[in-house]
This record gives structure tokens, sequence and C-alpha cells, in this order.
């Protein structure tokens, strides 16, 4: 079945550093790959995605490619910020019509000034 | 305009009762999905509606689980003979339709614990 693995945590960072949440897939076909954040007493919320190989996601200077050949999609920002502190979720979807997915443990990022 | 809404936020209860769960959909999206989210673990799917088809319930973990959509509204979880291993947060999404390109909306979900 489809499964999505995820870079454990926590992980905690200086203000400006360099940022990479590592994520791999399994899954027959091609499949939709999300990045999903939750900020501290919110709900969940889309950051990024793609929808196909070599595709790239990006918002608020977040970035994600899609690499069939390696089946990951490593979500990276080159300048974090204490307003990015949260947990960031890797998902997939399939099957046309059936939009479910089926998403990483999650991964806590706290950044400290 | 309006999210998706939950309630209740936060649910305690005891061994063995039955507990509903609302969700409200966004006005318009025709798709709706439950997940629970386990303590360390990840987001599970539990049940999918899309407008008229009969629901892909092929998440729920056991019978003492239900859920039931009216039209393109209100949806409700049911869990029955409620268990320790069923305390989790319970979100619900909803979504313009299926499709491969349409983001599915949290709601804020509902605590729940199972004592």
């Amino acid at each position: 079945g489809n499964s999505v693995t995820q870079m454990e945590g926590p992980v905690t960072l200086s203000e400006e550093a360099f940022l990479t949440i590592n994520c791999t897939y399994t899954a027959t076909g091609y499949p939709s790959l999300f990045w999903y954040v939750q900020y501290p007493g919110e709900g969940l919320q889309l950051l990024l995605k793609a929808t196909k190989a070599d595709d790239k996601g990006s918002n608020k200077g977040f970035e994600a490619t899609y690499r069939k050949e390696t089946t990951s999609f490593h979500l990276e920002k080159g300048s974090v910020q204490v307003s990015d502190s949260a947990v960031y979720f890797c998902a997939l979807s399939k099957v046309f019509g059936n939009e479910k997915l089926t998403f990483g443990t999650g991964t806590r990022l706290t950044i400290i000034p | 305009g309006a999210g998706v809404s939950q309630s209740p936020s936060n649910k305690v209860t005891e061994k063995g009762k039955d507990v509903e769960l609302r969700c409200d959909p966004i006005s318009g999206h025709t798709a709706l999905y439950w997940y629970r989210q386990r303590l360390g673990q990840g987001l599970e799917f539990l049940i999918y509606f899309q407008g008229n088809s009969a629901p892909d319930k092929s998440g729920l973990p056991s019978d003492r689980f239900s859920a039931e959509r009216t039209g393109e509204s209100v949806s409700t979880l049911t869990i029955q003979r409620t268990q320790q291993e069923d305390s989790a947060v319970y979100l619900c999404a909803s979504s313009r339709a299926g499709g491969r390109t349409y983001e599915q909306y949290f709601g804020p979900g509902t605590r729940l614990t199972v004592t």
C-alpha cells in the first residue's frame, strides 16, 4: 500500500539557518505530493504541492521538488524564521476521484532566535 | 469565508460510552474526509464522502466506528462503546470535489479522551 516516511523530529535550528526535512514515499503510479503545516494552536493547512514528476512546489520561501527517481519530496527553506516553528507533514494522494491523503508522522520544527 | 468547523473541540468520555463528533464543511464543498491523529503518529484516513456516491469506509478501524453525511453538508462521526485506544484528535476536511488538484481544507479537530 501507499506510505510516507519523513524525517524524525524534533528539529531545532537557529534563525536564518538552512532547513531540510526529508520525505520519501512508496506508491504505485503517479501520486500527488503535499506538505502540510500545523502552526501552534491552529489547524492543518496546505503549504505546497506537486502533482507530477519534476514539479517544484513553493510557498512562503519553502520549496519541494517531486523526484520520481528517488521517490522523494524533501522540504527546504534557505533561511528560517521563528514564525516557521510548527509541525510539518508530508503526504501523498492517489486514485483520481478520492483524494484521501496518506500522511507521514510529522516533524516538529522549532526555530530559536 | 467560513472554514471547516468541528464540534466539540474537546470531549472527555468514559470507556464504553458512545460519542458523536460533528463536522460542518465549507459551503459548496462536495467532498468530505475524516482522519484521526493518535499521539506521536501521522494522520490516518477514516472515511470519505463525495456527493451522492457510496462513501469509502475503508479506513474505519472497527465496526464501532460509523459516519453519516446529510447531502453535501454536515457529517457526524459516531464511535460506539469507546475504548482507550480511540483517544486521538479527529480531523475533518472538505474539498471542492474529488480530483487531483483540489486542496483539502481541514477543521481544527476534536480532541477525544477516553478515560
